[in-house]
């Protein structure tokens, strides 16, 4: 099967910094990868597509210049959170789309203090 | 955008089959209906998917009405690990290809 590995699994960042989140496609190339942020007892909300050699399409209402999304290979797409609030803290969850359909990572707890 | 409705919650007992509806009238004719359930603080795993046929897996069944408006999970024989939450989504047309948008899910709840 396909496995999608995330990276790291919990990140704390004092407010103001930047932090990058890692997903990667392990046994399968992906030109798609999504984006979900999940805040508690709430569902996945698709922030963004992810697509190898151009730029992100964000969905409506995320900001573009905060979550900075690059997909430079076909194995690898990073969510970088920029200038970092307490507000960002969420579940970041990552996904792409492989042979055997929608594969997703395990996700990366942020806490921002 | 999600596309459909599910009951907030639900509750089956150890052993029995467990069976979670989905509504999606608003389906169009090529859009596919997904399910996945997720365990506390993991990834969403995959369950199945089809688009008009009936579909079992080594999982669960996926019963599909013939006007596509509702669909049907079939956990078999459930058990006190199946306890998670379980969405229903319809797989989204999009200008790079197909997104999943979720909708809110069922926490099913597997009691002994």
């Amino acid at each position: 099967g396909a496995v999608v590995s995330q990276h790291p699994s919990r990140v704390i960042c004092k407010s103001g910094t930047s932090v990058k989140i890692e997903c990667r496609s392990l046994d399968f190339q992906a030109t798609t990868m999504f984006w979900y942020r999940q805040f508690p007892k709430q569902s996945l909300m698709l922030m963004a597509t992810s697509n190898e050699g151009s730029k992100a399409t964000y969905e409506q209402g995320v900001e573009k210049d905060k979550f900075l999304i690059n997909h430079a290979s076909l194995t690898l797409s990073t969510l970088t959170v920029t200038s970092a609030h307490p507000e960002d803290s969420s579940f970041y969850i990552c996904s792409a789309r492989s042979p055997y359909g929608y594969t997703f990572g395990s996700g990366t707890r942020l806490t921002v203090v | 955008d999600a596309k459909t409705t599910q009951p907030p919650s639900m509750d089956c007992a150890e052993g029995r089959a467990a069976n979670l509806p989905c509504n999606h009238s608003t389906i169009s004719g090529n859009e596919y209906v997904y399910w996945y359930r997720q365990i506390h603080s993991q990834g969403p795993q995959y369950i199945i998917h089809g688009l008009k046929n009936n579909e079992t897996n080594e999982m669960a069944s996926l019963i599909i009405t013939e006007d596509r408006k509702s669909s049907t999970l079939i956990l078999p024989h459930a058990t006190l690990r199946d306890t998670a939450v379980y969405y229903c989504i319809v797989r989204v047309a999009a200008e790079y290809g197909n997104k999943l948008v979720f909708g809110a899910g069922t926490i099913l709840r597997v009691k002994s």
